[in-house]
């Protein structure tokens, strides 16, 4: 099975400031099809998770562009260019079935 | 526009067996590539995927639970329902259910929207 390994599990930034979160997998994700299946959710607290970036690096709907995502093979990140106070909960990678752990952003 | 909601019981007895159902609109359970899945958090833990059903009734489970899931599914109603066997205090946890496709190649993907999610609670 897949294993995702996400870092760091908790990160603190100033409003206005870059975050940047990592998300590595066991086994490299690119398909046969020529597509990487790697997704980033974001749980705001009390709340389901909301999708923000599918296929590595396309935004969702509604998805500001301040999020992006970038990577390929076994190595992802997802990036917050400047962070707003809306953007605290915890984000998650995933692949197939299979979630990271889970990093939490607060604001400092 | 794509909405899930899921119901069941907020709190269930140890051993007994824990029946959600979750209701969609926006979507048919009836077109090719597409399915309905079950994922669960316990309390200030991280998420877990359950199990899933695509529309020709192709059904998977998790296989650390396997033997105490069943999912399926009533396209008429537009329903999906998740059933647990022999619930456990760990099980205690909120309960989503998400859309999902499945690509022509055969690959699941991730959720894309999801329900709000129920917390349901097992104890004596």
């Amino acid at each position: 099975d897949i294993v995702m390994t996400q870092t760091p599990l908790s990160l603190s930034v100033t409003p206005g400031q870059p975050a940047s979160i990592s998300c590595k997998s066991s086994q490299s994700l690119l398909h046969s099809d020529g597509k990487t299946y790697l997704y980033w959710y974001l749980q705001k607290p009390g709340q389901s998770p909301q999708l923000l970036i599918y296929e590595v690096s396309s935004r969702f709907s509604g998805v500001p562009d301040r999020f992006s995502g970038s990577g390929s093979g076994t190595d992802f990140t997802l990036k917050i260019s400047r962070v707003e106070a809306e953007d605290v909960g915890v984000y998650y990678c995933m692949q197939g079935n299979t979630f990271g752990q889970g990093t939490k952003l607060e604001i400092k | 526009q794509i909405t899930l909601k899921e119901s069941g019981p907020t709190l269930v007895k140890p051993t007994q067996t824990l029946t959600l159902t979750c209701t969609f609109s926006g979507f048919s359970l009836s077109t090719s590539g597409v399915g309905v899945g079950w994922i669960r958090q316990p309390p200030g833990k991280a998420l877990e995927w359950l199990a899933l059903i695509y529309w020709n009734d192709d059904k998977r489970y998790s296989p650390s639970l396997k033997s105490r899931l069943t999912i399926t599914k009533d396209t008429s109603k537009n329903q999906v329902v998740l059933t647990m066997t022999n619930m456990d205090p760990v099980d205690t946890a909120t309960y989503y259910c998400a859309h999902r496709r499945i690509t022509i190649f055969g690959l699941g993907l991730p959720p894309d929207y999801w329900g709000q999610g129920t917390l349901v609670t097992v104890s004596s």
